[in-house]
């Protein structure tokens, strides 16, 4: 069964730094979606990757797919408190579209 | 345009007994999903609801069981209570056609 492992676990960040986390499937990619938690409530969607290759910014978050590679990164540029929670990566699994698999997640906290 | 609502907020039940979780979709959604969130297993797929028909079902055992209504509103039951089912538990409506998934706070549910 597919599997989606992300890297780092947990990021500690002063404030203004960059940063980058990576989604990495056992399986082609053929959607990946990045979305963000709050501890103990609801994912927040943040981008849809469709195409390999394709890239998509929203604010100072910048998402990548890498087909090849069955990978896809997120970038935060001059990270602020705000960005702040636990980024997870998910993708179709497969038989409708809301079925999907998900990474364990990424904890980032920012520093002030 | 409200978001997905989910009720009650917070659940705590004895083992043994049963509860019902409920979810009402953002206006025009008609697919609805339900996954199940615990420290040690991350996000979990338990089942696709569209038009009223369940489409698709995850790996959990049949005390697990859902229903949507004719106005998308969808409700998870769990029967005979286990501590194991102690999780938070989101839902999820999206659009056809490939459209991400948009999800509600949770419902909190401790089994004790």
């Amino acid at each position: 069964s597919q599997e989606l492992e992300q890297s780092p676990q947990s990021l500690i960040v002063q404030e203004g730094k960059n940063l980058t986390i990576n989604c990495t499937s056992s399986k082609t990619l053929y959607g990946l979606y990045w979305y963000k938690q709050k501890y103990g409530e609801g994912l927040i969607f943040l981008m849809m990757l469709q195409k390999g290759g394709e890239e998509k910014s929203h604010e100072k978050i910048t998402a990548k797919l890498d087909e090849k590679k069955q990978q896809s990164s997120l970038h935060i540029t001059a990270s602020q408190p705000s960005h702040a929670g636990i980024y997870l990566c998910g993708a179709l699994r497969g038989g409708s579209q809301g079925n999907l698999i998900f990474g364990k997640g990424t904890k980032l906290s920012v520093k002030p | 345009k409200a978001g997905v609502t989910q009720t009650p907020r917070y659940l705590i039940k004895t083992r043994g007994q049963q509860v019902t979780l409920s979810c009402s979709p953002i206006s025009g959604h008609r697919s609805v999903s339900w996954y199940q969130q615990t420290p040690g297993q991350g996000l979990q797929f338990l089942f696709e609801y569209f038009s009223e028909t369940q489409r698709n079902k995850g790996n959990f055992p049949g005390r697990f069981s859902g229903r949507q209504f004719s106005n998308s509103r969808s409700e998870m039951n769990v029967s005979t209570l286990e501590l194991g089912d102690s999780a938070l538990y989101l839902c999820a409506s999206s659009l056809e056609g490939g459209s991400p998934l948009h999800f509600g706070n949770g419902t909190r549910l401790t089994v004790t």
